[in-house]
């Protein structure tokens, strides 16, 4: 049981171009979060999925995209790279229902955009 | 939206003392209240949560307390050990089919031998 997995876990950008992370999980959970994370801010939603077939604007959706390519995969896209999108990115996922609340994250992907 | 602040942004205590955190939050809808530990370059992972319906929760040398009148919460660390040092981040989440989260900014912990 590999929990939640994200590929690639560094990643080097020059302005303007383009790349997907991936995240998959493999605990059978419905809901499933996009997180950046940047000094002195904790983390801010950037995408979320409350279950295959929905995606929803988190907090900073602006430059991203999102496919919850099915029940185990969520990917967030970057169309076009900027120097602001250099960050720590997390996936997350969450069982779903009323039961348990509790989101698991995934390793990271760092990700520099020059 | 939700606002969560989160004070002090760094925390430096002796070995063996008494650590607290705070949080405010500005949604009297939010219900759910969970803390997360992050060491340097690890994902963050859940600690102690709290639901709305309970004013404390306790789990060995970790508490989290929950005043809702007031809209703050509070992680509290006894006997701190150096391998508590790390980031904590409080968060707030209200009802809905996606529970998503609003983060505190995070404080640093620092555990002095």
């Amino acid at each position: 049981n590999a929990g939640v997995t994200q590929t690639p876990k560094f990643q080097v950008l020059k302005t303007g171009q383009s790349m997907t992370l991936q995240c998959a999980q493999d605990m059978n959970h419905n809901s499933m979060y996009w997180y950046r994370q940047d000094p002195g801010m904790g983390l801010r939603l950037i995408y979320y999925s409350a279950s295959e077939g929905t995606t929803d604007k988190g907090e900073v959706p602006n430059g991203y995209n999102v496919s919850r390519l099915n029940k185990r995969e969520f990917s967030l896209r970057l169309e076009s790279a900027a120097p602001s999108q250099t960050s720590v990115y997390f996936c997350a996922s969450r069982i779903g229902g009323s039961s348990n609340y509790e989101q698991y994250f995934g390793p990271g992907t760092r990700l520099t955009v020059t | 939206g939700e606002n969560v602040e989160q004070h002090p942004s760094t925390l430096s205590v002796q070995e063996g003392d008494s650590a607290v955190i705070k949080c405010t939050y500005s949604d009297s809808a939010s219900n759910y209240f969970p803390w997360y530990k992050q060491e340097l370059g690890k994902r963050p992972q859940l600690i102690i949560d709290i639901r709305s319906n309970v004013g404390e929760k306790k789990d060995q040398r970790i508490a989290v307390t929950l005043n809702k009148t007031a809209k703050h919460f509070s992680l509290h660390i006894t006997e701190t050990q150096p391998e508590d040092s790390a980031v904590y981040f409080c968060a707030a989440s209200t009802s809905g089919s996606a529970r998503q989260l609003t983060f505190g900014s995070g404080t640093q912990l620092t555990v002095l031998p």
